[in-house]
């Protein structure tokens, strides 16, 4: 099975920092991985799939990218809102595999 | 609109059986990928099993052998028999449409305890 690994576990950051996630998967999954936003209680959303296509309606701060083995998510300039967990997930074999998550906590 | 609802969640004991229901309205199950992700509480997103448009099947190891998706294309509603369960399995389960393998639309969650 292929294990993605999340790095940080968790990121302190301020309104208007410049942030960066990494995603690693165990093997190359072309650019078939997914970011999602999770916040509590609620149901996870899709913010960018094929590694760096923004879903619609996603706001332009977030952007993705890599390819292979390597990815990252980056938000420009963090925004209120967008304090929440982030979670990559591959869907290049048949078995599906998430990410630990990302925790973005207000600094 | 697409809409996703979840049901069939409860307390079971170690070693029982569960059905989880979603049913679909907005679109047709059987036109698409469709999957069962969990979350334990506190913890991280966990990939279960997705069901292709063609009906192939996959499954996580952690659940391999011992549940089954299926779907009811009349009733345009997706299921998940869960079998021989243990504690590891309590979490709130979500179904969800994976049209292109992510998943872009999810129900709001159908919480599962496992306990005696």
């Amino acid at each position: 099975d292929i294990q993605m690994t999340q790095s940080p576990s968790t990121l302190s950051a301020s309104v208007g920092d410049r942030v960066t996630i990494t995603c690693r998967a165990s093997q190359s999954i072309g650019t078939w991985l997914a970011w999602y936003q999770q916040k509590p209680g609620k149901a996870p959303k899709v913010m960018i799939s094929k590694a760096s296509s923004l879903e619609s309606g996603v706001p332009s701060r977030f952007s993705g990218s890599g390819s292979g083995t390597e990815f990252t998510l980056t938000v420009s300039s963090l925004q209120p809102d967008d304090f929440a967990t982030y979670y990559c997930q591959q869907y290049n074999s048949f078995l599906w595999t998430f990410g630990q998550g990302t925790k973005v906590e207000i600094k | 609109e697409v809409q996703l609802v979840e049901s069939g969640g409860g307390l079971v004991q170690p070693g029982g059986s569960l059905r989880l229901s979603c049913a679909a309205s907005g679109f047709t199950v059987s036109s698409t990928y469709m999957s069962w992700v969990r979350q334990a509480p506190g913890k991280g997103l966990e990939w279960v099993s997705v069901i292709y448009s063609g009906g192939s099947t996959y499954y996580a190891d952690s659940v391999k052998g011992r549940f089954t998706i299926s779907r009811d294309n009349s009733q345009n509603t997706l299921y998940l028999q869960m079998n021989s369960l243990t504690t590891e399995d309590t979490a709130l389960y979500y179904c969800a449409r994976a049209t292109f393998g992510y998943s872009s639309d999810w129900g709001q969650g159908t919480l599962v305890t496992v306990s005696s």
